[in-house]
């Protein structure tokens, strides 16, 4: 059975940083990309960011490009999200997604909330 | 701003069809699939139809969806109490390198 778990979110003062993480299990993890969708309070969806299989490709929305980095480690069966420079804005629930096909979101984990407040 | 548009909410009442509409433009739907998430209260969004019209497997073919152009539309025939939830509609964006989502339909049972 396909298991996505994130953890590390929280609160956090604006301008200040976070690192959360995904665990994967029941797939073989390095061959899918992966990603992370999130879902401010009471709203829609928004993709984050995405990397490839090897970590050769990686893309970001522009809401988060120069701050947000994604990172997996195939050994560990694990996905990361480094968030720095946080803004109000970025409050959330950041849910970890395996990708199938390109664009095609068929596993996804419970989600980790991320509280961005002074 | 969601980059493709949604109705907000919808409804119908058990055993009715009803039907969800997405739009888009050339950049995205236009020229790519168009997925359909089903997020059911308090849980994690679930895949409900990829690649137009095809259904992951568990999902029940109540269920179907179309595309034509720069639109898309799920259909839910014999609505039932358990399908109350909201539902987003979503492509791949040529100008993002990643998906983009509507903004979700909330859709209810009478």
């Amino acid at each position: 059975e396909v298991q996505l778990a994130e953890s590390g979110g929280g609160l956090v003062e604006p301008g200040g940083s976070l690192r959360l993480s995904c665990a994967a299990s029941g797939f073989r993890f390095s061959d899918y990309s992966m990603n992370w969708v999130r879902q401010g309070p009471g709203k829609g969806l928004q993709w984050i960011a995405s990397v490839s299989t090897s970590s050769a490709d990686k893309y970001y929305a522009d809401s988060v490009k120069g701050r947000f980095t994604i990172s997996r480690d195939n050994a560990q069966n694990a996905l990361h999200l480094q968030m720095d420079t946080l803004r109000v804005e970025d409050t959330g629930l950041y849910y970890c997604v395996r990708e199938d096909d390109p664009g095609d979101f068929d596993h996804w984990g419970q989600g980790t909330l991320v509280t961005v407040s002074s | 701003q969601s980059v493709l548009t949604q109705p907000p909410s919808a409804s119908g009442t058990p055993g009715q069809r009803v039907t969800i509409s997405c739009s888009g433009g050339g950049s995205d739907i236009g020229t790519n699939y168009v997925n359909w998430y089903q997020q059911l209260p308090g849980t994690a969004p679930k895949l409900l139809i990829y690649k137009n019209n095809y259904r992951p497997s568990g999902v029940p073919d109540r269920f179907s969806g179309s595309k034509s152009g720069t639109s898309a539309s799920l259909a839910i025939s014999g609505l039932q109490s358990v399908d109350e939830g909201d539902y987003y509609c979503a492509a791949w964006g040529n100008n993002v390198n990643g998906p983009v989502f509507g903004g979700g339909t909330k859709l209810t049972v009478l």
